[in-house]
């Protein structure tokens, strides 16, 4: 089975703050992804990178940054950790899609900053 | 860029009943068609996806949909639905690319009446 971990299901975090979201996936998929999940907005796409060192922005990049050093690890960054990205925030990966398949998704970190 | 839109952000339909949520996409070519479900506490889980070939996708769950190019249109159905099917349905579209964003609609939440 495909696996995605998010190395947190909780996080509480002070604005300001530098946050790290980390996600492994365990597949060797060539695409990772980070999204943003609020209530009646859908899942909107943060970044998305589709080999290591390489990224492209998504529909809501600002205030985040991303690292892709290794290619089963996606790391979200929060460079000043702010009350608005209060969020609940899923990673996923994929392999490359013409290959006939779907993004698998990890169970989400849900983030408070106070 | 690719889009997506989910019309109806809340469906409250009869255990038994007939079900189908719409979904409408804009991309400038065939896209990469998903449905992917989330229930209560839960990650996504993927219904069924569309590639090429025939029009008409089944998944699991007893669920289908249909790609109809004319109308850019991936509208979900279930023939009569079950109390378990409560939960809220992701449409999702991604490019014809090996190194593809996949966009996600706003949701619909299902709710299901006794």
């Amino acid at each position: 089975d495909v696996k995605v971990t998010q190395s947190s299901r909780y996080l509480v975090k002070r604005t300001g703050e530098k946050v790290f979201l980390e996600c492994v996936q365990d597949m060797d998929h060539e695409n990772m992804f980070w999204y943003r999940q609020d209530p009646g907005l859908g899942l909107r796409l943060i970044y998305f990178s589709y080999d290591v060192k390489m990224k492209e922005k998504g529909d809501i990049p600002e205030g985040y940054s991303v690292s892709r050093e290794k290619k089963e690890r996606f790391s979200l960054i929060l460079e000043s950790a702010s009350t608005n990205q209060t969020s609940m925030y899923l990673c996923a990966s994929s392999p490359a899609l013409d290959r006939n398949t779907e993004a698998f998704f990890g169970q989400g970190t849900r983030l408070t900053v106070v | 860029a690719q889009s997506v839109t989910q019309p109806d952000i809340h469906i409250t339909v009869s255990e038994g009943a007939s079900l189908e949520l719409r979904c409408n996409y804009s991309y400038g070519a065939t896209p990469y068609l998903f449905w992917y479900v989330q229930s209560p506490g839960q990650g996504l889980q993927l219904l069924l996806k569309y590639f090429s070939g025939d029009t008409l996708v089944q998944g699991i769950k007893g669920f289908e949909a249909e790609f109809k190019r004319s109308q850019s249109s991936f509208n979900l159905r279930k023939p009569s639905v079950h109390w378990s099917d409560a939960a809220e349905y992701f449409c999702a579209v991604g490019a014809r690319s090996s190194a593809s964003k996949i966009i996600f609609g706003s949701g619909t939440r299902l709710s299901i009446r006794p």
